[in-house]
């Protein structure tokens, strides 16, 4: 069964860059678009990018000047970066496959990584 | 930017079918999504596409969209179909990706 491990660093000072990775294990890489997708305290989910096997991004607009995500096809493993960042950023992030035959859905998802951010 | 809209809170008797809906202006040319997401956990998909169930999600689930509004019915819903549910959807040129703000659904 297709599972999604991540990990990162759980606290960070603002203006630092939070870094994330998540493993795809048992499954095609390859046929799918990868999600980072978060939700700060108590609130709703916001879509932050997604990443092809062929290393091709797409990036929420408003995060975009901040966001890289790129992919490890030798590792099955895609990875999110974001700059600068703030208290606003305090969140679980949360990666996701999107099957391509599913339209932009997101049919697996991470554990999650809670992240804050704390001066 | 894009916006999806969906009322904050939903409250239904066991047994009793459930409607969440969600607005948005791109719905007419775009799909609909659904996210179950009970507390601590990450959410999981039970409607894409509209209408199509993913497998494993149980067939009181089911979805429909006309118009600029997409409804997620839960047809007899249950005491462990209490949840977050959000729906999301892209704007019509897929610029962005939005979740709606969420519907607390209560079954007792």
């Amino acid at each position: 069964q297709v599972q999604l491990q991540q990990w990162g660093a759980g606290l960070l000072k603002p203006s630092e860059t939070l870094s994330l990775t998540c493993a795809v294990y048992v499954g095609s890489f390859s046929g799918y678009s990868w999600s980072w997708i978060r939700q700060p305290p108590g609130k709703g989910l916001e879509w932050i990018g997604e990443v092809n096997h062929s290393g091709s991004a797409d990036y929420n607009p408003s995060l975009k000047s901040r966001v890289t995500i790129s992919v490890d096809t030798s590792k099955n493993q895609f990875s999110l970066k974001l700059n600068s960042v703030t208290a606003a950023d305090t969140a679980v992030y949360y990666c996701a496959r999107g099957p391509q035959d599913m339209g932009v859905a997101f049919d697996i998802w991470g554990q999650g990584t809670m992240v804050t951010v704390s001066s | 930017s894009y916006e999806l809209t969906q009322p904050p809170s939903v409250s239904v008797s066991p047994g009793q079918t459930a409607r969440i809906t969600c607005s948005g202006d791109a719905l007419p040319k775009t799909y609909a999504y659904w996210y179950q997401q009970k507390s601590g956990q990450a959410p999981v998909l039970v409607i894409y596409e509209d209408n199509k169930r993913p497998s494993g999600i149980p067939e009181r689930f089911s979805g429909s969209s006309s118009g600029t509004m997409a409804t997620l019915t839960i047809s007899g819903a249950q005491v462990e179909d209490e949840a977050d549910y959000y729906c999301y959807s892209t704007d019509s040129s897929d610029n962005y990706r939005v979740f709606g703000g969420g519907t607390k659904l209560t079954v007792l």
